[in-house]
């Protein structure tokens, strides 16, 4: 059983520029949040999906969105880079919303922003 | 916002002494989590506390929930070099329309000194 994978595991980028992350959440798994870490701190959250729509969204702005499929993969996307969206960007899986339930996280995407 | 405090940022400790770190939330949290990072990795799931002055043990480790469900500790009894990495918890509150959110604290660094 294949827990939460994300790709691409690091990638480089320069100011203004665009990206695409993508998780695949663990098997059984339908709801997929986003985390944002940058070096020495906790992640934040950026935002959840549940049912292919943003459930609740963190305190980022609309420059990151993302979308969820019906085989419940996500993608998180990040238009007009910054130098300070260098991070860690972690997505978790969890079986549904109830508040109980346990995420787990993948290995994340390390994203430098030059 | 919700806000998790965590104190102390960072922990040195000698192997076999015990370490403890601290978890603050300004608001009532439906439940905590704790969570370990390793150097270079990612959140791995430890345990949730639910109930007002729960108490959990996993081996060395004890974790308690205060009756308030405002705070939180994380307790290591005989540290080993294995317990190196930084340790968040993450408060859980209910944010609307059925949806709950995690924040994480920023984590206490620690360190085992063989």
């Amino acid at each position: 059983d294949a827990g939460v994978t994300q790709s691409p595991t690091h990638l480089i980028k320069t100011r203004g520029q665009q990206v695409t992350l993508r998780c695949s959440p663990k098997s059984g798994h339908d709801t997929v949040s986003w985390y944002q870490q940058a070096l020495g701190q906790g992640p934040q959250f950026i935002f959840q999906y549940y049912e292919e729509e943003e459930r609740q969204r963190g305190n980022f702005p609309d420059r990151f969105s993302g979308h969820q499929f019906p085989n419940y993969s996500s993608e998180l996307n990040v238009n007009a880079l910054l130098l300070g969206d260098s991070a860690l960007y972690l997505c978790a899986s969890s079986p549904g919303t109830s508040g109980s339930e346990t995420q787990y996280f993948g290995p994340g995407t390390r994203l430098l922003v030059l | 916002g919700q806000q998790v405090m965590q104190i102390p940022q960072y922990q040195h400790v000698q192997e076999g002494e015990d370490f403890t770190t601290y978890c603050n939330s300004s608001t009532t949290l439906s439940n905590i989590q704790w969570y370990k990072q390793r150097p270079g990795g990612h959140p791995v799931f430890l345990i949730q506390l639910v109930k007002s002055g729960e108490v959990k043990k996993q081996k060395r480790l004890t974790f308690q929930f205060g009756e308030a469900k405002k705070n939180s500790s994380l307790h290591i009894t005989a540290t080993q070099t294995t317990d190196v990495g930084t340790y968040f918890c993450a408060g859980r509150t209910y944010s609307g329309a059925g949806s709950y959110q995690l924040t994480f604290g920023k984590g206490t660094k620690l360190s085992v000194i063989p």
